[in-house]
């Protein structure tokens, strides 16, 4: 059975202090994972694709990796405007329609 | 939001009455999804859309039904509603070959009571 873990549930932070979400996974034939950001009360805003292991992408404060069991997001002296829940997906090749199945999130505070 | 809105924003009904959801895009995107996300579970699929009067289920479509009659617009009917079906409803767009990844609307928040 398809499965995605997000860890840790939860991460407070301090301004600046630079550390990592997981996404593990378990899929059969992973054609994309998927990175999005979600803000209280708004829809889920697209990060980043990852199709093969050893990808890497980078957007500001924040790069993505890939493996062929996980995903991480690095967030590199983050700012309180980074605050938000991250959710990570996969689309894999036995799922129709490009859809996605997510994870239940890593909901991030960093303080000021 | 990529050009997607849903309506309405937020809705309260009572257990039994039909409501619907309205997702309409802008994009002129060929695939069209519907989500609920809750607490413990995040998003779910619940139907989606590969065209224009195509449907197919999702993960937790029972109870549910959709239509789409035009590319722009992907509807959401909750038959007879129960309490079970509070949650916060999301639409998405999809583009196709090439490109798979989602972008999601503002979301719709039932309260079925």
């Amino acid at each position: 059975e398809d499965q995605v873990t997000q860890s840790p549930e939860a991460l407070r932070l301090q301004e600046g202090e630079s550390s990592s979400l997981n996404c593990s996974y378990t899929v059969s034939g992973l054609r994309g994972l998927f990175w999005y950001r979600q803000d209280p009360g708004k829809g889920p805003e697209f990060l980043f694709t990852l199709y093969s292991a050893g990808e890497e992408k980078e957007k500001e404060r924040l790069k993505a990796t890939l493996t062929k069991k996980e995903s991480f997001l690095h967030i590199t002296a983050p700012k309180p405007e980074d605050s938000a829940t991250y959710l990570c997906a996969v689309q894999a090749g036995s799922v129709r329609a490009n859809n996605l199945f997510f994870g239940t999130g890593t909901r991030l505070t960093v303080i000021p | 939001d990529a050009g997607i809105t849903q309506s309405p924003r937020h809705k309260v009904t009572e257990t039994g009455t039909p409501v619907t959801l309205r997702c309409h895009q802008t994009e002129n995107h060929r695939y069209m999804y519907w989500y609920r996300q809750d607490p413990g579970h995040g998003l779910r699929l619940i139907h989606y859309s590969y065209g224009v009067k195509d449907t197919d289920k999702g993960e937790v479509s029972d109870g549910y039904s959709v239509s789409r009659s035009k590319t722009e617009d992907f509807l959401l009917t909750l038959e007879s509603a129960t309490s079970s079906q509070t949650s916060v409803y999301f639409c998405a767009i999809s583009g196709g070959t090439g490109s798979y990844e989602q972008y999601f609307g503002p979301g719709t928040r039932l309260t079925v009571t």
